[in-house]
């Protein structure tokens, strides 16, 4: 499985776009890309996932390049409820298939 | 859909007791349950894979004797703590994938908050 790198924390303030990069570097042909989000004390939710380019939903877009070493997490205007840890994970897209969850990014959304 | 429940939320037991946590698909048939624990401030480390129907796979340096993983059904899957320590004391949380999506996507439970006095 890919090993992932992110940054540890980040600090933004309300109605910022944040983007968190994730680096990725051995990923592998058959390889996804998700996102999670992680409040304290609950257990995480999936928020995004892709393959290649640019994938949107109504929460977030996720930015991967053509050589896929490196994706990056967009969300639009930030609100305090947006701190949490946000997970970035790559494995296979088999069902059924292990996740192996990084460190992990702490987001702190300022008023 | 796909809700995952576990109980219960969280548990307070004395060493040496065996504590049994439950997770369940609620709206869905989950063929592949996973099984994480979490430390404060850390992350997810996943534990073990849990099949319906057949044995539970462990990651390396994960006992277990220590962790009984059982799937007897494709909506719930249970983890028993044997012989609890305080070092056992953690926040469990299970996974599940969902049958015939054809995606590895998977839905968490709200975890079990494990402590050990």
């Amino acid at each position: 499985l890919a090993k992932t790198t992110q940054p540890i924390s980040m600090d933004s303030y309300e109605g910022q776009e944040v983007n968190i990069t994730c680096s990725h570097n051995n990923i592998a042909t058959n390889d996804y890309i998700t996102w999670y989000q992680q409040f304290p004390s609950q257990g995480p939710r999936f928020i995004i996932q892709g393959y290649k380019t640019k994938v949107t939903n109504e929460v977030a877009s996720l930015f991967i390049p053509a050589d896929r070493k490196s994706s990056t997490l967009s969300l639009p205007r930030v609100s305090l409820s947006d701190t949490a840890v946000y997970y970035c994970l790559v494995g296979t897209y088999n069902q059924g298939g292990k996740l192996i969850f990084g460190q992990g990014t702490e987001l702190s959304v300022k008023p | 859909g796909a809700v995952v429940s576990q109980h219960p939320s969280r548990v307070i037991c004395k060493s040496g007791t065996s504590v049994k946590i439950e997770c369940r698909s609620l709206d869905f048939q989950a063929t592949t349950m996973f099984w994480y624990r979490q430390f404060p401030k850390k992350s997810l480390m996943l534990m073990a894979t849990s099949n319906e129907g057949s044995k539970a796979t462990y990651e390396q340096g994960v006992e277990k004797d220590k962790f009984l993983i059982n799937h007897a059904s494709l909506t719930l899957s249970t983890l028993t703590v044997t012989s609890a320590h305080p070092e056992d004391s953690s926040f469990y949380i299970c996974s599940a994938s969902k049958t015939g999506t054809g995606n590895n996507e998977q839905f968490f439970g709200p975890g079990t908050r494990l402590t050990v006095l």
